[in-house]
């Protein structure tokens, strides 16, 4: 089955760290863009991070630059996101989501995405 | 960054109704414009990437349409199923933004 499934979410306080896990399967992952998008309580989505097929290109938002970092394991057909110094405001349902271009080396429609986990931040 | 912003923020329409969703970008971004549909509880799901095409799979009630700074989501014929807050994303310049989300209701 294709599908990607995130696990790593959880309860942490200001100024923290968690790492959050997306497993890939049913499709080539190491071909394809990986993307994080997030989505506070009621609000709406917010792009955090992508990281292309390779590595080699990667890109953050500016309200996670310098405390998230992405990565990914292409011989374990996970992604990842490492987040540290956690503030109240990065309170929110994380998803990974593949980029539906093979090859592509930056954002773009992202036509698959995981069920999310939940990652609060609070005393 | 490029802001996206979609009008109206929510609407309420019958079954088999036209509705129609507008997407404005505060600078030229070409075609590079996705709509999403998140029903509640759930994940994001794509449904016309590069501003008017339809993702595999789709209904085809659903279209997309414009260029440059305007663009329109329209669904022909209202669903029960299509009950959910859509989404448009542009990709032209990083960072990619969302727009603010169009929740649709059933009267």
């Amino acid at each position: 089955e294709v599908q990607l499934v995130e696990s790593g979410g959880g309860l942490v306080k200001p100024g923290g760290s968690l790492r959050l896990s997306c497993a890939a399967s049913g499709f080539t992952f190491s071909t394809y863009s990986m993307n994080w998008v997030r989505q506070a309580p009621g609000k709406g989505l917010e792009w955090v991070s992508s990281v292309s097929s390779s590595s080699s290109y990667i890109y953050y938002a500016d309200s996670v630059k310098g405390r998230f970092t992405i990565s990914r394991d292409n011989a374990k057909n996970s992604l990842y996101l490492q987040m540290n110094s956690l503030r109240a405001e990065d309170t929110a349902v994380y998803y990974c989501a593949r980029v539906s271009i093979v090859g592509a080396t930056g954002p773009g429609a992202l036509d698959m995405w995981g069920q999310g986990t939940m990652v609060t931040v609070s005393s | 960054d490029i802001q996206m912003t979609q009008s109206p923020s929510s609407l309420s329409a019958s079954v088999g109704d036209r509705v129609t969703i507008t997407c404005q970008a505060s600078q030229d971004i070409s075609n590079y414009l996705n709509w999403y549909q998140q029903r509640p509880g759930k994940a994001p799901k794509l449904l016309i990437y590069d501003a008017s095409n339809l993702e595999t799979g789709v209904p085809s009630r659903f279209s997309g349409s414009g260029s440059g700074t305007d663009f329109t989501f329209t669904i022909s014929s209202l669903q029960p199923e299509d009950i959910a807050t859509y989404y448009c994303q542009q990709y032209d310049n990083l960072p990619p933004t969302f727009g603010q989300g169009t929740k649709v209701e059933i009267e």
